[in-house]
């Protein structure tokens, strides 16, 4: 079980939205910093978003970032098939003076 | 731009050292924190652990008792070990730079733990 908890899948239309979902505590999404990676199997972990809000460099402004409390949301809008991969959280917890993930979001473009 | 390459072994015994070392080329290792995360089969990432360039640690929890992380300022790198592995710490390993944001990344290490 991670600490941090995403849905394991989301799917939208080409052209649409889709939001992924991020889901903490006081101890880490509360009072961290959130960021978000795309992952394809077999290549780099990539940074999109950090410190809830920033693009990374590179990264079109379809991609955004929203933290609320102790949730943090990324945000993709006119989706396209490339944008295909998995998506994770990551934080700070301070607790357990560690870093967390979320378990990942597999997003299919439709 | 910083680049980073994991090295190692692909196939280690069970009960056995998973030893890992992670080159950084492009920039220096100093002031900066080194992480190591990895991906089972099927599942999600796993934060390993981070060092500074100076030598302090933090170790997730569930692999605290088994992990020891280093950094040699002098080669520009920084090393993972793992020891008493069993089949679960079979994943692909990155090395990073950064805690726990982590902007820089290693391509990954396949690492398998079988007899």
């Amino acid at each position: 079980q991670s600490v941090l908890t995403q849905p394991p899948s989301v799917s939208a239309a080409p052209g649409q939205k889709v939001t992924i979902s991020c889901s903490g505590s006081s101890s880490n999404i509360g009072n961290n910093y959130v960021s978000w990676y795309r992952h394809l199997p077999g290549t780099a972990p990539k940074l999109l978003i950090y410190d809830n809000v920033k693009r990374s460099s590179g990264i079109p402004d379809r991609f955004s970032g929203s933290k609320s409390a102790t949730s943090a949301t990324l945000g993709i809008t006119g989706l396209q098939t490339g944008d295909e991969a998995d998506y994770y959280c990551g934080t700070w917890d301070s607790s357990l003076s560690a870093g967390v993930f979320g378990g990942g979001t597999k997003l299919t473009v439709l | 731009q910083v680049q980073l390459q994991e090295s190692g072994p692909g196939l280690v015994k069970p009960a056995a050292t998973l030893s890992l070392t992670c080159s950084v080329s492009g920039g220096s290792i100093s002031n900066y924190y080194w992480s190591w995360v990895r991906q089972p089969p099927g599942k999600g990432l796993e934060w390993i652990g981070c060092i500074y360039y100076s030598g302090s640690t933090n170790y997730n929890p569930s692999l605290k008792s088994r992990v020891t992380m280093s950094v040699d300022t002098s080669k520009n790198q920084f090393s993972l070990r793992l020891n008493s592995v069993t089949a679960a710490d079979t994943a692909v390993y990155y090395c990073a730079r950064g805690k726990p944001l982590l902007p820089y990344w290693g391509q990954g290490t396949l690492v398998t733990v079988s007899s």
